[in-house]
């Protein structure tokens, strides 16, 4: 089936760092990938729509200048938070959506900054 | 926004009972998809159902497509220790975004 993966899994950063998350699918192409953002207890949110070579869009709410994303090639994306603080920590789960425009999730990356 | 409610939120059930959980929502989908996730994991795609109707099984699960297309429901029949996990169901619309329910927090006890 196909293989979502992020890098990397958890990271702990001091607040005001940036962060730099990847995820990639690793044998199919996507044109389109997600990224989330999971609080413990809850659902997932969508914070924004990557596609390849053009601009991110975001959700209501959610602050671009803040978390960058980068979606250069086919198998690539990438979620930067800046300056990140405290209220950042949480669970980030990408998707790739392949041809049958089904998505597939990758792992996730736990985020605590402190 | 499109909003989906996901009960029950947790289920306590002995080994070897079924299950069933089910998501409504306030507006129509193309697609209802069912997924699990484990702690610290991603969701994996259980069950995908794409027309009204559709009543789809994957081994042990059964999952539907309900005709007014604002509904799903998920069966696991004859449960065991490794279906515990926190089931989510999605509604993917015609803009191709997936909105997700709140999760069923699912245990089974021995």
């Amino acid at each position: 089936g196909a293989v979502v993966s992020q890098h990397p899994s958890w990271v702990i950063c001091k607040s005001g760092t940036s962060v730099k998350i990847e995820c990639r699918s690793l044998d199919f192409q996507a044109t389109t990938m997600f990224w989330y953002r999971q609080f413990p207890k809850q659902s997932l949110m969508l914070m924004a729509t990557s596609n390849e070579g053009s601009k991110a869009t975001y959700e209501q709410g959610v602050e671009k200048d803040k978390f960058l994303i980068n979606h250069a090639s086919l198998t690539l994306s990438t979620l930067t938070v800046t300056s990140a603080h405290p209220e950042d920590s949480s669970f980030y789960i990408c998707s790739a959506r392949d041809l049958g425009e089904t998505q597939y999730f990758g792992p996730g990356t736990r985020l605590l900054v402190l | 926004g499109q909003q989906l409610n996901q009960s029950p939120q947790s289920m306590f059930i002995q080994e070897g009972e079924d299950v069933s959980m089910n998501c409504t929502s306030s507006s129509i989908f193309n697609t209802w998809l069912w997924y699990k996730q484990d702690p610290g994991e991603g969701p994996v795609l259980l069950i995908a159902l794409y027309k009204a109707g559709e009543l789809t099984s994957n081994g042990r699960l059964t999952a539907q497509f309900g005709i007014t297309r604002k509904d799903s429901f998920l069966n696991i029949s004859a449960s065991i220790p490794s279906d515990v996990g926190i089931y989510f169901c999605a509604g993917q619309s015609s803009a191709r975004q997936l909105t997700f329910g709140s999760g069923t927090q699912l245990t089974v006890l021995p």
